[in-house]
């Protein structure tokens, strides 16, 4: 159980195109989902904590009009990267942690490797 | 703010054999989680073990096993009978207890490599 689906896997594209990364709780309902950025040999850095039918909270340093973040329901989470630069080219991971929080772990997706050439 | 700090950028383990990475944090907290997440080269982040911080009693996981030492706020892992498929990065993650997101402190990580 407990299962988190990003997509897509990879995206390459051009430079000033806006690319979208969805997340999904597959068979849990997740009130908070976690946005992260990964850059190789790195740790995750959290960019920001995504709440249903509220705004999203940024970590400092993030930009919020550039990666807008959209958490519909209750399974669905959506990062938008807007006029993606190759300085945006990275690793990006999303997580869920079910309702209620308590000890329970937060549950990752696959991640998307972000190429802008 | 809590910080999480793994010293061990890199720890080889010869297969069969007993490998221990060191993970230490900050906090004035007395009630959190603690966590190890293990990373292969596929990049999926992988649960291996948890730690809740009132209890006394180590977590074990098959043959993943931590000593919580909460008074020296250390958390280590022990990976016993190393196989090839460990090979991953590792990483600790502190999660307060009174954070209602569930937000998550990560270490840098330590690559473990399995030799055969």
């Amino acid at each position: 159980g407990a299962v988190v689906s990003q997509h897509p896997s990879r995206v390459i594209c051009k430079s000033g195109t806006s690319v979208k990364i969805e997340c999904r709780s597959l068979d849990f309902q997740a009130t908070t989902m976690f946005w992260y950025r990964q850059f190789p040999k790195q740790s995750l850095m959290l960019m920001a904590t995504s709440n249903e039918g509220s705004k999203a909270t940024y970590e400092q340093g993030v930009e919020k009009d550039k990666f807008l973040i959209n958490h519909a329901s209750l399974t669905l989470s959506t990062l938008t990267v807007t006029s993606a630069h190759p300085e945006d080219s990275s690793f990006y991971i999303c997580s869920a942690a079910l309702v209620g929080g308590g000890n329970q772990p937060q549950h990752f997706g696959d991640g998307t490797r972000l190429s802008i050439l | 703010a809590q910080t999480v700090t793994q010293s061990q950028p890199e720890m080889s383990v010869q297969e069969a054999e007993t490998v221990t990475l060191s993970c230490t944090y900050d906090t004035s907290e007395s009630d959190y989680y603690l966590f190890w997440y293990k990373q292969p080269p596929s990049r999926q982040m992988i649960l291996v073990i948890r730690q809740e911080a009132y209890k006394q009693q180590n977590a074990t996981e098959n043959r993943f096993s931590v000593n919580f030492q909460k008074a020296a706020k250390s958390f280590s892992l022990k990976i016993s009978d190393s196989q090839l498929g460990d090979a991953a990065m590792y990483f600790c993650a502190y999660r307060s207890a009174s954070d209602s997101w569930g937000k998550l402190q990560f270490g840098a990580g330590t690559q473990v490599v399995v030799t055969p």
